[in-house]
């Protein structure tokens, strides 16, 4: 069956540089969740979207900016990279309609500021 | 979110059951109890989601007391490859994940 698809995998940036990830959900699902997970720590939600509108939002910052396009893929922008933002992004992905909305998520890619 | 209390960590034999609690004593009416496993940086696996009665798929089992307060997670046949951080989640919507329980399987 068909995952949720996530890239990069692996991405090494400096601070102050900007990064995009990209999240590809399963055909037919139309609401991407993000969520980043620091070492050693669980995962914490960002953002969320559905039919390409955000539906909810969590402790994302400023810096970080994301979208789902017409085909339903969603990018997580992030800008003036710090440290602290060297974590596994996860993204996942549910199908439409009522709850309950089972997410499925993709391998995540794994972003390390140095 | 309604807040979820699990165990730190628990062991299981291989090929016992294994039976993960969680307290969720705040849950609300339309809240659903959801289970899902990370194993080691993976990205986290659902396994099983109830609102008020028991439910079992191919994975797993769900039992959620009447009052809805707690509910246990039973995998029936633990293998090795079920040693993992073991998540229950109340929510409608996002998932925020708590501490988790470490389970780690043993021959």
């Amino acid at each position: 069956a068909a995952g949720v698809i996530q890239s990069p995998r692996h991405l090494i940036k400096e601070k102050r540089e900007t990064a995009t990830l990209k999240c590809y959900p399963i055909p037919r699902h139309d609401t991407v969740y993000w969520y980043q997970q620091g070492p050693g720590q669980d995962p914490q939600f960002l953002i969320s979207f559905y039919e390409k509108m955000q539906s909810d939002k969590g402790s994302i910052p400023d810096r970080f900016s994301a979208q789902q396009f017409s085909d339903y893929h969603s990018e997580l922008n992030m800008s003036s990279l710090e440290l602290g933002d060297s974590a596994l992004y996860f993204c996942a992905s549910s199908l439409p309609g009522q709850a309950p909305y089972e997410q499925y998520f993709g391998p995540g890619t794994r972003l390390t500021v140095t | 979110d309604a807040k979820t209390t699990q165990p730190t960590s628990m062991d299981c034999a291989e090929g016992r059951a294994a039976n993960l609690p969680c307290n969720h004593s705040t849950i609300s009416g339309n809240e659903y109890v959801y289970w899902y496993r990370q194993i080691h940086s993976q990205g986290p696996q659902y396994i099983i989601h109830g609102l008020k009665n028991n439910e079992t798929n191919e994975m797993a089992s769900l039992i959620i007391t009447e009052d809805r307060k707690s509910s246990t997670l039973i995998l029936p046949h633990a293998t090795l490859r079920d040693t993992a951080v073991y998540y229950c989640i109340v929510s409608y919507g996002k998932l925020t994940f708590g501490q988790g329980t470490i389970l780690t399987v043993h021959p």
